[in-house]
């Protein structure tokens, strides 16, 4: 079973840009959420995706956004980008929310 | 406001001993408490979970314990190896919440 795909593994924008970060989950699993890591902040909660739906969201501003499809694939957004954006993005998937398999993640360095 | 400290940044421990790392909260009523694992440029990996009612948890070399009084969990992994080098990161599942908030981890070193 093919674990969970984040694309791209690198991108590198400047300020004011936005950037669209995608994760395919396995196979099956309905729920993926994302993360934001950093070294300062530790692994942050950014929201879950549920059927489509947005179940849990965490505390970020509106600049970050999500969506998931009919085949479970999520996206995640960010628009005007700020320097401390820059961060690792862990997607997760889960079949009900509590077992998470992660993505090996996007490396975002905003300039 | 709730907080989970997993104790000391980083653990070096000499080959075969049992290591020990500590996940602490606080306002918080956790459902589950699960532990994972983070090697360096790559995302987490599920190590163990335990419930609210559960008091212990092994897997092979790994134990996991939970106790809601102390609001505490230790994880122990025993007869370590140079290999069980990583970071360990613990995340609770409040009753309420259906998201996971992680701890900032613990850096174990195993030294052959």
């Amino acid at each position: 079973k093919a674990g969970v795909t984040q694309t791209p593994r690198y991108l590198i924008k400047t300020r004011g840009q936005q950037v669209t970060l995608s994760c395919s989950p396995i196979s099956g699993h309905r729920s993926v959420s994302w993360y934001q890591q950093t070294p300062g902040q530790g692994l942050q909660f950014l929201f879950e995706y549920f059927s489509e739906t947005q179940r849990n969201k965490g505390n970020f501003p509106g600049r970050f956004s999500g969506r998931q499809f009919s085949n479970s694939r999520s996206e995640m957004n960010v628009s005007t980008l700020e320097l401390g954006d820059s961060a690792l993005y862990l997607c997760a998937s889960s079949w009900g929310g509590d077992i998470q398999y992660f993505g090996a993640g996007t490396r975002l360095s905003v300039l | 406001s709730q907080k989970i400290e997993q104790n000391s940044e980083a653990l070096n421990i000499q080959e075969g001993k049992t290591a020990t790392l500590t996940c602490n909260y606080t306002n918080y009523s956790p459902a589950y408490l699960q532990w994972y694992r983070q090697d360096p440029g790559r995302g987490p990996v599920f190590l163990l979970l335990i419930r609210e009612n559960e008091k212990e948890k092994r897997k092979e070399r790994l134990k996991v314990t939970f106790d809601t009084t102390l609001k505490q969990s230790l994880f122990h992994i025993t007869a370590s190896q140079p290999a069980d080098s990583a970071t360990y990161l613990c995340a609770l599942v409040g009753r309420n919440a259906g998201k996971s908030t992680f701890g900032d981890g613990t850096t174990l070193t195993v030294k052959p």
